[in-house]
This record gives C-alpha cells, structure tokens and sequence, in this order.
C-alpha cells in the first residue's frame, strides 16, 4: 500500500508555544491530504482537508486560526497547532488517497504524532 | 461530527473463535473502508469495498458491502492473539471524499 509518513511523532510544548506536524506522502502525490485529531479511546474525527495549491477546508467547530494548514507541495501538508493549550493534546493523524486529482477511494494513514501540551 | 455505528464496542474471544462486527449508516455510502488500529499507532488499512454486496478477503478477514449500501460487516476467523486492537469502519457517500468513522471496535483475544 502507499506510505504515508508524519514527524514528529511525538511531541512535549508548553502552553502557547506552537507546534509544527508535516505529513508526507512518500511513493505518491497527493493533491489532497486529510488531517484528524484522536482523542483518547475514541474515534478519528475529521478537522480539515488540505489542498494542494488553495487553502484547506476546515470541519465545522474547528478553528482555522488555530490549526493552520499548508499544502506545501504534492507531497507535504503540514499542521502548526498555534498557542497550543492542554485541551490541544492529542493524537493528530494525517491521511492521503493515493490518486491524483484528490479522488478518494482509498486512504493510507500516516503513524500519527503524540501532542502533549503541559 | 457526524459518526457511524459500530458495534459491538468492545469483544473478548478465545484464540481460534471467529469474530464478527459490524458497522451501520443511516446515508448510504459508496465506499466502506475497515482499519485496524493499535496503541499509538495510525490506522491499517484491513479491506476496501467499493460495490454493493461485495464480499472480500483479505486472509483470515472477510468484509461485505451491504445490499441496502448502509451497513458493512468484517469478520475474522480464527483469531489470534495479534489480532487484539482496534477496527474501523469508515465510509463516505456520493458527492464527498470525505470519509466518516465509525466508533470502533476493541477486540481482546484471550490465549
């Protein structure tokens, strides 16, 4: 299957410092990547669908000024969690379909990074 | 968000017994993805469906797009103890290419 990769994977912040997660799509382009947050003993929730060359969509609820996303490229999507607070910890995934034009019928998950706001 | 069924919520099985679980929408879908996720890890992609009352295997997992394209179901038969973890369904309906998870599945096998 194609290889979705996220670095960190894991991470330790005080509160309002902030915090970069890049996501990489090693074998494949991807035009559109996925970010979700993980909270613990719960499911994936979707926050925003990055977009390579335009700005991301962000999910209902999610603040966008907190979450910044940029699609740096076909390869790279990166997540800044700003003035990171404690409620901001948690398990953030990335995910990308492996087709290009950000047609989904499939998505490969990257390992996830560990977000710890003391 | 929105999230879908999953049930159950969480199962013990002995090693060797088959494992069934399923996932329910109340929208229908056009894909049903299964995933298997372990501590800190990210999900696994397990068996992707893309037609109604499609029925797949990955080795020892059996997954089927329901007929009505609002529920799926995954088994496991004779389970072992790496199967402990757990399973997601995920799907998304025409229109979107945004998936939508379900509430998962704790699976514990007992040796």
């Amino acid at each position: 299957g194609a290889v979705v990769s996220q670095h960190p994977s894991w991470v330790i912040c005080k509160s309002g410092t902030s915090v970069k997660i890049e996501c990489r799509s090693l074998d494949f382009q991807a035009t559109t990547m996925f970010w979700y947050r993980q909270f613990p003993k719960q499911s994936l929730m979707l926050m925003a669908t990055s977009n390579e060359g335009s700005k991301a969509t962000y999910e209902q609820g999610v603040e966008k000024d907190k979450f910044l996303i940029n699609h740096a490229s076909l390869t790279l999507s990166t997540l800044t969690v700003t003035s990171a607070h404690p409620e901001d910890s948690s398990f953030y995934i990335c995910s990308a379909p492996p087709q290009a034009g950000g047609g989904a019928d499939t998505q490969y998950f990257g390992p996830g990074t560990r977000l710890t706001v003391l | 968000g929105q999230q879908l069924n999953q049930s159950p919520q969480s199962m013990f099985i002995q090693e060797g017994e088959d494992v069934s679980m399923n996932c329910t929408s109340s929208s229908i879908f056009n894909t049903w993805l299964w995933y298997k996720q372990d501590p800190g890890e990210g999900p696994v992609l397990l068996i992707a469906l893309y037609k109604a009352g499609e029925l797949t295997s990955n080795g020892r997992l059996t997954a089927q797009f329901g007929i009505t394209r609002k529920d799926s179901f995954l088994n496991i038969s004779a389970s072992i103890p790496s199967d402990v973890g757990i399973y997601f369904c995920a799907g998304h309906g025409s229109g979107t290419y945004k998936y939508i998870f379900g509430t998962g599945t704790r699976l514990k096998v007992l040796a």
